[in-house]
């Protein structure tokens, strides 16, 4: 059964520094999402990606954070200078429905620890 | 602004006990609305939603517009029910707003 996966699935990155974290969602699907869940808080919506634009995005995507599909493949999510309120795990999404809600597809997440 | 309130942080049950875990949500529109549930050490992963109106692992949810809310049951729990249930709205391509979760713990 096709899946989302992510890598890395464990980041160590010093405050500061850029970190790419990526993505391949389920081939034949349109539609991309960045979530992210803070340790014991709700799982946040970020961004969604659909015909290579950002189609919505959140207040917690600011400058810092940007998305890109490089190759067709792959869906990337860039904090260009982490800060230490940036750890969090972060989950990729994919959804193939063409008009409706659908159901997203969720990859095993990506925890990212800043220090 | 969308808003969905699971009440319950924790939710401890025995065995063959009811359950249900609350959702209430303020959308504007005609929201889907879906309960997500994730296992230990799993990712994320549909458990139902309401257009579909079909029972998943024993759990059901009605869609209540009146009281906008959309609580997950099930008759007699079991031990692999244990898990994070998420309670999520979305319309169209928009994306899902996700409650703040619910653990339910099922105790033999």
């Amino acid at each position: 059964e096709p899946e989302v996966t992510q890598t890395p699935s464990h980041q160590v990155t010093q405050m500061g520094q850029e970190v790419i974290l990526r993505c391949v969602p389920i081939s034949n699907h349109l539609y991309f999402y960045w979530y992210r869940q803070i340790l014991g808080q709700k799982v946040e919506f970020l961004v969604s990606f659909y015909n290579n634009e950002i189609s919505e995005k959140s207040e917690i995507f600011d400058d810092q954070f940007s998305v890109e599909r490089p190759d067709g493949s792959n869906f990337t999510l860039k904090i260009r200078s982490t800060k230490l309120e940036d750890s969090a795990m972060y989950f990729c999404a994919s959804k193939g429905d063409g008009g409706g809600t659908g159901e997203l597809f969720f990859g095993e997440g990506s925890r990212l620890t800043v220090l | 602004a969308q808003r969905v309130t699971q009440p319950e942080k924790l939710l401890s049950v025995f065995k063959g006990a009811p359950v249900e875990l609350k959702c209430n949500y303020s959308y504007s529109g005609s929201p889907e609305l879906f309960w997500y549930v994730q296992y230990s050490r799993q990712r994320l992963q549909l458990l139902l939603r309401h257009i579909s109106r079909e029972s998943i692992k024993g759990f059901t949810a009605d869609l209540n517009k009146g009281e906008t809310s959309f609580h997950l049951k099930k008759p007699f729990a079991q031990e692999e029910d244990s898990a994070m249930y998420y309670c999520a709205p979305g319309t169209g391509r928009r994306a899902l707003t996700f409650g703040s979760g619910t653990r339910l713990q099922v105790q033999p």
